[in-house]
């Protein structure tokens, strides 16, 4: 069964450091969802991208959060300054296309943060 | 936008029947209601998706009443492989914007022999 792959497994940092978390959707999904679970809370949409193009970040704190998907394919999310609140497992989705109802979504098995 | 209420948590015994039910009183006619699973320290899978009436696949149903403001997910004959949270989404995401979909606080079920 394809996966979406997600690196690095665990990640501990500092607070004020720069921080980035890789995301491989499955092989010919155009459409990638970053969303952040903190802990007993149900995951949150941060941003949405159909192939390289950003379709919806509405909920991404832009002051320090950036996301980028070049070339359509993989894509990174970076945190700069790290805050302790930013604490959370960061989790990379991926589908063939943004209809959710006919085509859902494969979720990877995330990045835990721990900002310290 | 459609808002879900579940249950917090759920108890049951292996081999017992599990019905956990979500509340969207206000579900709008293109809404569709998708139920994902959660295990510790992996992301959410799908596991099933009815739009009104019975839906059944080869791990659970999804009973939805004829007015659509609840939904009930039922586990057949659970085992403590089940053991994990669940949660009811309830959106329409034809306009392409995922930010519709709200995924809540989930079910934690707890199976113990």
């Amino acid at each position: 069964e394809a996966e979406v792959a997600q690196s690095p497994r665990y990640k501990i940092t500092e607070k004020s450091q720069a921080v980035a978390f890789w995301c491989d959707p499955i092989s010919g999904h155009a459409t990638l969802y970053w969303y952040r679970q903190i802990l007993g809370q149900g995951p949150e949409l941060l941003v949405q991208f159909q192939d390289e193009s950003v379709v919806d970040d509405s909920q991404l704190p832009k002051d320090r959060f950036s996301a980028e998907r070049l070339k359509g394919v993989d894509s990174t999310l970076k945190i700069q300054p790290a805050e302790l609140g930013d604490s959370a497992m960061y989790l990379c989705a991926s589908s063939l296309g943004p209809d959710f109802v006919s085509y859902g979504y494969t979720f990877g098995s995330g990045t835990r943060l721990t900002v310290v | 936008l459609a808002k879900t209420t579940q249950p917090i948590s759920m108890d049951s015994y292996e081999g017992q029947e599990v019905n956990i039910t979500c509340s969207h009183n206000n579900i709008a006619t293109n809404d569709y209601i998708t139920w994902y699973q959660q295990f510790p320290s992996q992301g959410p899978r799908f596991i099933i998706q009815g739009y009104k009436t019975k839906v059944t696949n080869e791990v659970a149903s999804l009973f939805i009443p004829a007015d659509r403001k609840s939904s009930t997910l039922s586990l057949p004959r659970v085992s403590l492989s089940d053991t994990a949270v669940y949660y009811c989404l309830v959106g329409d995401v034809f306009t392409g914007t995922a930010s519709k979909l709200t995924f809540g606080t989930g079910t934690r079920l707890q199976v113990t022999l």
